[in-house]
C-alpha cells in the first residue's frame, strides 16, 4: 500500500540550481497536485493535473514547471532555485469524482 | 474567491480536555468542507468531512458541523490525548471536476496536549 511517494525527502540546493521533486501514486488517481507550505501560509496551490498530458497552474505557479506524461507520475521541477522556494512540498492524489486529497510525506527542501 | 479562516494558535491542553478549534470559510455555492490533520514529520490525511449543511463529520472521537448560516466548520473533541498533538487545518472543495476541485486550506493551527 504505497500511496503516494515522494522523493527526495530532504534536499538542500545552492541559488541558481535546477532540480526535479518526484511524485508517484499507485491508487490510478487521475488528479494529482503539488503545494507548498510555509510556517504562517498554510498550503498553497502550485500545479495540479486532471489527467495525463493535462496540467494547470494553481495559485503560486512561477519559478516552477510540471508535466504528466502518465497517470502515475507528476514530477515538479525547479529550473533555477531562489531562496524563496525554501519550503515543504507535498504531492497530492485522488480519484475522479471525489474531493478527498491523499497527500504523500513530503520533501523538505532548502535553498542557500 | 475561496478562503478559509482558521482561528489562530498554536493551542496548549491538558490531556482529557475539551477541544474546539474554529474554522469560517467564504465560498459561493455549496462547498464540502474538510479537517485534515498532519502529524510530526507526516503528510496530511483526512481526518473527517461534510458535504452538505447539516452533515456532522466524525472519526477518532473528533466532530464537525457545516453551518451553512454561519459558514463555519468547527472542530470538537470531548477529551483530548497526548497522540492528537498535531497540526490540524481546515479546508473546501466546491466540487470534484475542473478549477473548482481544488482544495483551499486554512493556515493551520498546531494543538499540543500535555501529560
Amino acid at each position: 500500500n504505497a500511496g503516494v511517494t515522494q522523493t527526495p525527502k530532504f534536499q538542500v540546493l545552492k541559488t541558481g540550481q535546477s532540480m526535479t521533486l518526484q511524485c508517484a501514486q499507485d491508487m490510478n488517481h487521475e488528479y494529482m497536485s503539488w503545494y507548498r507550505q510555509d510556517p504562517g501560509m498554510g498550503l498553497r496551490l502550485i500545479h495540479y493535473s486532471v489527467g495525463a498530458g493535462i496540467t494547470d497552474q494553481g495559485e503560486v505557479p512561477n519559478g516552477y514547471n510540471v508535466s504528466r506524461s502518465t497517470t502515475e507520475d507528476f514530477p515538479l521541477r525547479l529550473l533555477s532555485a531562489a531562496p524563496s522556494q525554501t519550503s515543504v512540498y507535498f504531492c497530492a492524489s485522488r480519484e475522479s469524482g471525489r474531493a478527498e486529497l491523499f497527500f504523500g510525506e513530503g520533501s523538505r527542501l532548502t535553498v542557500l | 474567491g475561496d478562503s478559509v479562516t482558521q482561528m489562530e494558535g498554536p493551542v496548549t491542553l491538558s490531556e482529557e480536555a475539551f477541544l474546539t478549534i474554529n474554522c469560517t470559510y467564504t465560498a459561493t455555492g455549496y462547498p464540502s468542507l474538510f479537517w485534515y490533520v498532519q502529524y510530526p514529520g507526516e503528510g496530511l490525511q483526512l481526518l473527517l468531512k461534510a458535504t452538505k449543511a447539516d452533515d456532522k463529520g466524525s472519526n477518532k472521537g473528533f466532530e464537525a458541523t457545516y453551518r451553512k448560516e454561519t459558514t463555519s466548520f468547527h472542530l470538537e473533541k470531548g477529551s483530548v490525548q497526548v497522540s492528537d498533538s498535531a497540526v490540524y487545518f481546515c479546508a473546501l472543495s466546491r466540487g470534484t471536476t475542473g478549477a473548482n476541485s481544488k482544495l483551499t486550506f486554512g493556515k493551520g493551527i498546531t494543538l499540543s496536549v500535555r501529560p
